[in-house]
């Protein structure tokens, strides 16, 4: 069973278009993170959510917009998609009052 | 969220015994000292976790000074598997994470 699971685990798309990523984790876990890494290997917190609350939005495009159906669920929706956008995704999550993260294995996404 | 310092990468032979070390000079009174290991095209894989003395599990120890402003990740025995990024992290990760640049390790046969 797949803690945390993204999907797509591959996405190809042209610049402007919007595109989503989705992530679950079964874990019962209460705070749910996406991540960006870049070309670098920097990983960069983008928003975490907890309890449905977005609780941490770093400066990011308001191109990018997290969703949180529930606690389990925490989609990424990206608009107007820009060739910067291009990086691997990574969704977490983490326990009430826990410091370790578990993460998902990554959506790389490359606009062309 | 405290800064770290580590090696940008290390080689070692499998057998041996590898030992990365972090600096975090300003570390705080509440912050934890966390280990992240990533292979390439997956998700960081937590590790171990301490605050101070050592901590040891399954698969690491760690190793904290009186004054934390330092940490060794040991690993026993190292087989071409444990090639990987590590990534050292001090702070209360409830609040925020960042990640730094990590250590590539690479084990050669």
């Amino acid at each position: 069973d797949t803690a945390v699971s993204q999907t797509p685990k591959y996405l190809v798309t042209q610049m402007g278009n919007d595109k989503s990523i989705k992530c679950e984790q079964n874990l019962g876990h209460d705070t749910m993170y996406w991540y960006k890494q870049d070309s670098k290997k920097f990983l960069k917190i983008m928003f975490s959510y907890n309890n449905k609350e977005l609780i941490i939005n770093e400066t990011v495009p308001n191109r990018f917009s997290p969703k949180s159906p529930d606690k389990a669920h925490l989609n990424l929706h990206i608009n107007s998609l820009e060739l910067g956008d291009s990086a691997v995704y990574f969704c977490a999550s983490r326990p009430a009052g826990g410091h370790g993260y578990t993460f998902g294995s990554g959506t790389r996404l490359t606009v062309v | 969220l405290a800064k770290t310092t580590q090696p940008i990468s290390m080689d070692s032979y499998e057998g041996q015994e590898v030992n990365i070390t972090c600096s975090h000079n300003n570390i705080a009174t509440n912050d934890y000292i966390t280990w992240y290991q990533q292979f390439p095209s997956q998700g960081p894989r937590f590790i171990i976790q301490g605050y101070k003395t050592k901590v040891t599990n399954e698969v690491a120890s760690l190793f904290i000074p009186a004054d934390r402003k330092s940490s060794t990740l040991s690993l026993p025995r190292v087989s071409l598997s444990d090639t990987a990024v590590y990534y050292c992290l001090v702070g209360d990760l409830r609040v925020k994470t960042i990640f730094g640049a990590g250590t590539r390790l690479f084990v050669k046969a």
